[in-house]
């Protein structure tokens, strides 16, 4: 069973509009999470990190949050833009293993002029 | 600043056939190095790191291998393509420490036909 679930699978959106993306995770304990953005055909460039402290952290027009309690994080997009299209992915670093990150599957997001 | 490359971008080949990926890394020594498997509506998949010369973990048991001959260097290899072994490969190094992010190279599309 994946320990990293991500909600929903796949959004469109109109140009200027927000949007809230979700992962919830079983990872305990943990080090960090983090949200990557991944292009069409390229590799994933990371947006934000936040340890188990964190509450929230702030990229641009990209904000998480972390509520470690309830082992959920979002991704809010503010005013979005057409280069915002792209698959995000949640990623958990266990504690004491930074090897074996674990994946969420993505949620493919689609901003229309 | 440091940068991966990673090649060939898109690649057909046989069933049957040999495989070799390479991936280097620039402006950096000593990295941790990573291969995954990204599939579709999945996460990504660990196949292999590496945090040295030599020094190859596996995590799935599978016809591929890799190797690191250098220390910024690492190939992902296989003796006898499978049709299972279509995806997308992503290579990636990293820093030692739970904080630092994931550098993703721009993958490989691999078919097996």
């Amino acid at each position: 069973k994946n320990q990293v679930e991500q909600s929903p699978q796949s959004l469109i959106i109109l140009e200027g509009k927000n949007c809230t993306l979700q992962c919830n995770y079983t990872v305990s304990p943990f080090s960090n999470l983090r949200w990557y953005k991944q292009d069409t055909g390229r590799g994933p460039v990371s947006l934000t990190i936040m340890t188990f402290s964190e509450n929230t952290k702030s990229n641009g027009r990209y904000t998480a949050t972390l509520d470690a309690d309830t082992k959920q994080s979002s991704l809010h997009i503010t005013a979005s833009q057409l280069s915002d299209s792209a698959s995000y992915i949640c990623v958990v670093t266990p504690l004491g293993n930074d090897y074996k990150l674990s994946f969420g599957a993505g949620t493919t997001v689609t901003v229309r002029a | 600043s440091q940068t991966i490359h990673q090649w060939p971008a898109t690649l057909v080949q046989p069933v049957g056939s040999p495989l070799s990926l390479e991936c280097t890394v620039e402006g950096t020594s000593n990295p941790n190095l990573y291969w995954y498997r990204q599939a579709a509506g999945r996460g990504l998949q660990l196949l292999f790191y590496s945090v040295g010369i030599g020094q190859i973990s596996s995590e799935v048991p599978q016809n591929l291998s890799a190797s690191r001959p250098q220390d910024r260097q690492f190939i992902l290899s296989s003796k006898k393509l499978l049709l299972s072994d279509s995806g997308f490969y992503l290579c990636a190094w990293k820093r030692q420490g739970a904080n630092s992010p994931l550098h993703f190279g721009n993958g490989t599309r691999l078919t097996v036909t």
